[in-house]
């Protein structure tokens, strides 16, 4: 079974820029997740989506949004990039919504913002 | 306020060496416990889910138990490889993840 995809893999952009990154999940999966890890913070949740629908939000601001298509992918979009964006963003899928079901994690994109 | 405090942030083991990693939390409603690995530039990995205070889940040389505030991630006769961060996380509303404990095994 084919696990989490995400694309690209490494991303440099510069400050005023907008991004989008793209997940898809595992193949059955209905939840995906994303997730900013910086080594100061660690994992911070962005949001969830299931079923085409945002379902849970963290504290980011508006500048993160993100969508969820038909068949599950997902992509997520940071406009008006900063310096303190660079990060790893992490998507993860789940079966179910809302945290009773494990999480699996996709590679990550490495976001470079200079 | 929901948090996960893992503790401690690093540690070094001789290979061989058993020792135990700790993740206590807070969270209202907690729905579950969950450990992962992670490897430097790879995302985690799935390990253990865990429901229940007392409950139990083995993998190899990993062992992970729940408490009603804090769990531990037992690890027997670690080898090199078994050389990563170690992450905990917690799910009620949605997931709150740990800082991670670094691990390091040395030969």
């Amino acid at each position: 079974k084919a696990g989490v995809t995400q694309t690209p893999r490494y991303l440099i952009k510069t400050r005023g820029q907008q991004v989008t990154l793209s997940c898809s999940p595992i193949s059955g999966h209905r939840s995906v997740s994303w997730y900013q890890q910086t080594p100061g913070q660690g994992l911070q949740f962005l949001f969830e989506y299931f079923s085409e629908t945002q379902r849970n939000k963290g504290n980011f601001p508006g500048r993160f949004s993100g969508r969820q298509f038909s068949n599950s992918r997902s992509e997520m979009n940071v406009s008006t990039l900063e310096l303190g964006d660079s990060a790893l963003y992490l998507c993860a899928s789940s079966w179910g919504q809302g945290g009773t079901y494990e999480q699996y994690f996709g590679p990550g994109t490495r976001l470079t913002v200079t | 306020e929901d948090q996960v405090t893992q503790s401690p942030e690093a540690l070094r083991l001789q290979e061989g060496e058993s020792s135990s990693l700790n993740c206590s939390y807070t969270v209202s409603g907690l729905r579950g416990l969950f450990w992962y690995r992670q490897d430097p530039g790879k995302g985690p990995e799935f390990l253990f889910t865990l429901y229940s205070a007392g409950e139990e889940k083995e993998k190899e040389r990993l062992k992970a138990t729940l408490t009603k505030k804090e769990s531990f991630l037992h690890i027997t006769a670690p080898k090199p490889e078994d050389s990563a961060t170690y992450l905990c996380a917690v799910s009620g509303n949605q997931f709150y993840f740990g800082t991670g404990t670094s691990l390091t095994v040395i030969p």
